[in-house]
């Protein structure tokens, strides 16, 4: 079974550009969930669908960031305008229906100069 | 004050050691009580988790919770050079209500295990 996947791995744009971090969930997984660890601190949630809808947009920093889940699938980060801030990593999770059991992407690194 | 306190180390150890890593919290909401694995430029893998307080074991791992305390511990038997890794201690849920599912971290404890 393939894990959740995360592109770019890296990504390295200037204040000011845009972005767009893609994840793909286990497949049969209906929540899906977006985290950043920003530079010595810990990750912190920023939002949650279950299937194409947000159950929780609680922890997303401000309204430069949009996450969307187009049909259930796969799921969206878009940064735009990008600011020195927003450098981190971008960890996508996903779980089954009403699991705890979380299971991690690889991260998207990414890099605003 | 942040919700989960996590002593970052770095924590180094010699090969066959015991570790112990520890986190604190401060809202007594919290129902499970997860510790991840974070190899580096790798995601979070999930190693345990408990519910209740007392202890969890699989295999040189004992996972262990004193709601009473707020407080968490992970115990690594006989550590080996492939332990060394990023700890991370999560949370979930603090309200099943409106946020089901949000995992709440702490800072993670870097730990290396030298041969």
């Amino acid at each position: 079974e393939a894990g959740v996947t995360q592109f770019p791995s890296h990504s390295v744009i200037e204040k000011g550009q845009t972005v767009t971090l893609r994840c793909d969930p286990i497949s049969g997984h209906d929540n899906l969930y977006w985290y950043r660890r920003v530079m010595g601190k810990e990750i912190k949630f920023l939002l949650h669908f279950v299937k194409e809808s947000k159950q929780d947009e609680s922890g997303m920093p401000n309204n430069r960031f949009l996450a969307e889940r187009t049909g259930g699938t796969y799921s969206t980060l878009k940064v735009q305008p990008a600011e020195l801030e927003d450098s981190g990593v971008y960890f996508c999770a996903s779980s089954q229906e009403r699991s705890y059991e979380q299971y991690f992407g690889p991260g998207t690194r990414l890099t605003v100069t | 004050q942040k919700e989960v306190e996590q002593d970052p180390g770095p924590l180094s150890v010699p090969e066959g050691a015991i570790v112990s890593l520890n986190c604190t919290y401060s809202n007594s909401a919290f129902q499970y009580f997860m510790w991840y694995r974070q190899y580096s430029r790798k995601g979070p893998e999930l190693l345990m988790y408990t519910y209740s307080s007392g202890n969890k074991e699989d295999g040189r791992f004992t996972a262990q919770v004193d709601k009473s305390s707020k407080y968490i511990s992970l115990f690594i038997r006989d550590s080996q050079p492939s332990d060394s890794a990023t700890y991370l201690c999560a949370l979930w849920p603090q309200d099943s209500g409106t946020s089901y599912g949000k995992l709440t971290f702490g800072q993670g404890t870097i730990l290396t295990v030298h041969p």
